[in-house]
């Protein structure tokens, strides 16, 4: 079983959708968790980090579910400049070591 | 203010010949990473450096893979006798602070064995 794991997609919305990804994680012990976008042949950037209590910024909602091992990240009112990869980040407890997902692809379409 | 930068962007090179890839991280980071991206991969980790210590190398795939950061600031990456499984895009992070906070990347160097 891979360290953190996304569906790929690719998902396809309409503008205005709503659209939610989850990712697993095997470390039940791992401790911090992110969010990062990356566009077309750019580098990741940070969307946001996962807390615990769950953070909203915007449009954008990320969840953490320790007993399940997962982490959700909801996007609201789909705008097409939202069409990117989105990346899952983990940092196991005891490490330096941070474990991306393979991403899951957005198609927001017009 | 200026972000991570990586040089050289583009780099093709022939199977057998040796490469340094080089990463300038935001002034004052303390923390950098290396990592590798295959074509619809997310980032592999391959090393992690908090300031001139190289913590963690366990990601390196063969003793072809060298990184150092001697001075705290400038990272390069090493690659001996390339092969064309090494093509892939390399990225720098760094970090303010500690591993666990946010990473910038640097826009990455596409390398291609051929």
């Amino acid at each position: 079983r891979k360290e953190v794991e996304q569906d790929p997609g690719p998902f396809n919305v309409p503008e205005g959708a709503t659209v939610a990804f989850n990712c697993t994680y095997s470390n039940s012990a791992s401790q911090s968790f992110f969010w990062y976008r990356q566009d077309c042949r750019k580098e990741p950037k940070l969307l946001m980090s996962v807390y615990s209590s769950g953070n909203e910024d915007g449009r954008f909602t990320a969840q953490l579910n320790r007993a399940s091992q997962y982490i959700s990240l909801l996007i609201r009112d789909s705008k097409l400049s939202d069409s990117a990869t989105y990346l899952c980040v983990v940092n196991p407890t005891g490490g330096f070591k941070t474990i991306f997902g393979a991403g899951t692809r957005l198609f927001v379409k017009a | 203010g200026a972000g991570v930068s990586q040089s050289p962007r583009y780099k093709v090179a022939k199977r057998g010949q040796d490469v340094a890839l080089r990463c300038d991280p935001i002034s004052g980071h303390v923390s950098l990473f290396w990592y590798q991206q295959a074509l619809g991969q997310g980032p592999e980790f391959l090393t992690y450096f908090q300031n001139e210590a190289q913590l963690d190398k366990s990601g390196l795939p063969s003793d072809r893979f060298f990184a150092e950061r001697p001075e705290g600031s400038v990272s390069t990456l090493k690659i001996q006798r390339t092969q064309q499984e090494d093509s892939a895009v390399y990225l720098c992070a760094s970090v303010e602070g500690l591993a666990k906070e946010t990473q910038y990347f640097g826009p990455g160097t596409r390398l291609l064995v051929l």
